[in-house]
């Protein structure tokens, strides 16, 4: 299949492992902050999102971490898989009555070595 | 159909050729939004529908680029006299309401100018 990007930044993980990928934003005044999951020939995938008021949040087998006053996100992937290979992007949302869009980061690449 | 929809899939245009991209949103989704991802990038917001308004075009290239989403459902982006640095995929993505977090995105078109 096509590569979603070939010169990203590449973190690699032995299966079962815990991985944990970071991100620095620079908008302070987003107003969520999401995490996607790109796999080669498909559009992202919505993982996990998070306030701007709030500076953790779970879900099933991910972790988002928030830090306002360094601006730096982090995805937590609790016992990686094979499947979890793919590269990663986080976004900042920002949205009003008349505009509304998203503003990805740099994605990382996961691969998930067995 | 469940999901957001693209076509075609892949285009391969010579420079200079018009091209029309499709879109076809999750039914009854309010907000559609494109996005132009080059190799290797995360995706680039280029425009915003909230309905058939199209409220944000302000990250539209050049003049070449123009969207439209008539009746508020399918939407078209079109690139006039295509250029090499045109070439990336475009991702459409649709929202039930105008909050951008919950986006899903189709697989994209793949816009090659030779």
């Amino acid at each position: 299949g096509e590569s979603v990007g070939l010169h990203l930044p590449t973190l690699s993980v032995q299966e079962g492992d815990n991985s944990i990928i970071n991100c620095a934003y620079s908008n302070s005044a987003s107003d969520y902050f999401i995490w996607y999951k790109q796999e080669s020939g498909k559009g992202p995938q919505f993982i996990i999102d998070i306030r701007s008021n709030m500076d953790k949040r779970q879900g099933q087998r991910v972790t988002v971490l928030l830090n306002k006053t360094v601006k730096h996100l982090s995805l937590q992937i609790a016992a990686t898989q094979p499947g979890d290979s793919a590269v990663y992007f986080c976004a900042e949302a920002s949205f009003t009555g008349t505009a509304s869009k998203l503003t990805f980061g740099t994605g990382t690449r996961l691969q998930v070595t067995l | 159909g469940a999901g957001v929809s693209q076509s075609p899939r892949y285009k391969v245009a010579k420079r200079g050729q018009d091209v029309a991209l499709r879109c076809d949103p999750i039914s009854g989704h309010v907000s559609l939004f494109w996005y132009q991802q080059a190799l290797g990038q995360g995706p680039e917001f280029l425009t915003y529908f909230q309905n058939e308004a199209q409220l944000d075009k302000s990250g539209l290239p050049s003049d070449r680029f123009f969207a439209e989403r008539p009746e508020g459902s399918v939407s078209t982006l079109k690139i006039q006299r295509t250029q090499q640095e045109d070439s990336a995929v475009y991702l459409c993505a649709s929202s039930l309401l105008i909050s951008p977090t919950e986006a899903f995105f189709g697989q994209g078109t793949r816009l090659t100018v030779v």
